[in-house]
């Protein structure tokens, strides 16, 4: 079945700790994307990418990190700067990017604590 | 900035009713919008795509109306069922100079009583 895989479903971090979420897609899609969703807030960009090796800043970039190294894979790292990390993180993916009426398809979320 | 908002919060309705959620958004200049269903615990699932040029779309008991002038659009569920109770998210599609975004209201917790 096709479809975005994001792990682990749980993860807590500790105070200063780096960690990294993944995601991965085998749907073939260009473009993925990084949205947190607070309790109340929706849920807002973090990072996207349309193309491999290439990404861009969403609305909420700072203490976050990613990298883009293959199609099928878009790793989120949640750095020691972001002060207030505690959220669901969700992943997404679409058709190209610039293929502006395709739904972008989400995985299951991983939820990070702080410990 | 673009602004989406979704009135009510939360709505329960009894079992086989007909319903109608609520989506405001404040710059019509967008590509499409998208009405996502949310479990507790769980990612989005895609439910209807209306494009800026569309007027409404139709799937199964859903149907998602879209008046880009003046920024509104509407979920309607024929014959509720308790599996339609989940949160109700609607989203639009924008480009502005190759930085393109899909803007999340906060959506409306659905609860239909057997």
């Amino acid at each position: 079945d096709g479809g975005i895989t994001q792990s682990p479903k749980y993860l807590f971090r500790k105070e200063g700790q780096n960690v990294t979420l993944s995601c991965e897609q085998n749907l073939n899609h260009d473009a993925m994307y990084w949205y947190r969703q607070d309790p109340g807030q929706g849920l807002r960009l973090i990072y996207y990418s349309q193309i491999v090796n290439d990404f861009q800043k969403g609305d909420i970039a700072e203490g976050y990190s990613v990298s883009r190294e293959k199609k099928e894979s878009f790793p989120l790292t949640v750095t020691s700067a972001q002060k207030n990390p505690t959220a669901f993180y969700l992943c997404a993916s679409s058709i190209a990017g610039w293929r502006r009426n395709q739904p972008q398809h989400f995985g299951d979320g991983t939820r990070l604590s702080i410990l | 900035k673009q602004e989406v908002t979704q009135i009510p919060a939360a709505l329960s309705v009894p079992e086989g009713e007909n319903l109608v959620l609520n989506c405001s958004f404040t710059d019509s200049a967008i590509y499409n919008l998208q009405w996502f269903r949310q479990d507790p615990g769980k990612g989005l699932t895609s439910l209807l795509l209306i494009q800026s040029s569309q007027r409404e779309q139709t799937s199964g008991r859903l149907n998602a109306s879209l008046d880009k002038s003046s920024g509104r659009s509407t979920l309607y569920i024929a014959a509720s069922q308790p599996g339609d109770s989940a949160t109700y998210l609607c989203a639009v599609f924008e480009s502005n100079f190759g930085n393109e975004k899909l803007t999340f209201g906060t959506g409306t917790r659905l609860t239909i009583i057997p």
